[in-house]
């Protein structure tokens, strides 16, 4: 069974400084995606960053990065100057064909607190 | 603009009662899906559905049921068969098949508590 683990329940960070967020995942799949969700007090899941596993270049999206490391199934979020509104919830999620669908399996998220 | 409704934002459920959640997308994807999520658990799967008049059990679907008689549309109805079900339900759509892959779009959730 596939599983994902987001060890940290609950980080800080202060702001304009940088933060890495935790996420290890077990599949015996080779073809799969992973993906970084926000959660803000809106509720709406906000997709921050997608990785392709068979792209060995991290993905990055403007202050938010990956550190995908496939041999040791680890996928860590890093957010460099870190804002007010980063303060969400963040999920971790693996996704991969299941017989013609491709679902999700979600971490239990990492709650994030940007302090001023 | 595009996106996904879910309605009411907020749902009060009495004992013995069953009650529909509404999930309404003009984003034109063929993908539906309903989400629970509980506090350190994460969301899990309740149903989804690839396409009209079908749909399939999640990893959670006992006392919860579902309907896709239109394309745009993916209501929840939770039963009283459901033990517990005071949780934040999300619903999400996609593109169907491997464009799934690309990431849901999710709408803003509907808080339901029994009283």
């Amino acid at each position: 069974a596939q599983t994902v683990t987001q060890s940290q329940p609950e980080m800080s960070v202060q702001e304009a400084e940088t933060v890495t967020l935790s996420c290890t995942y077990d599949t015996s799949e080779n073809n799969y995606y992973l993906f970084w969700y926000k959660q803000p007090p809106s509720r709406q899941m906000i997709l921050v960053i997608r990785q392709e596993a068979y792209k060995q270049q991290n993905a990055t999206e403007n202050r938010f990065s990956v550190n995908f490391q496939k041999a040791a199934k680890s996928f860590s979020l890093k957010i460099s100057d870190s804002q007010l509104g980063d303060t969400a919830m963040y999920f971790c999620a693996f996704m991969t064909d299941t017989s013609g669908t491709y679902k999700y399996i979600f971490g239990t998220g990492t709650r994030l607190k940007v302090l001023a | 603009d595009g996106g996904i409704t879910q309605s009411p934002k907020y749902l009060f459920r009495k004992e013995g009662q069953n009650v529909t959640l509404s999930c309404e997308q003009n984003l034109n994807h063929d993908a539906m899906y309903w989400y629970r999520q509980d506090p350190g658990q994460g969301l899990r799967l309740i149903y989804y559905s690839q396409i009209v008049n079908d749909f399939q059990k999640g990893d959670i679907a006992e006392g919860y049921s579902v309907s896709r008689e239109k394309k745009e549309s993916f209501p929840l109805t939770v039963t009283s068969a459901q033990k517990n079900p005071t949780a934040f339900y999300l619903c999400a759509s996609s593109i169907r098949g491997q464009g799934a892959n690309y990431g849901y779009t999710f709408g803003s959730g509907t808080r339901l508590t029994v009283v």
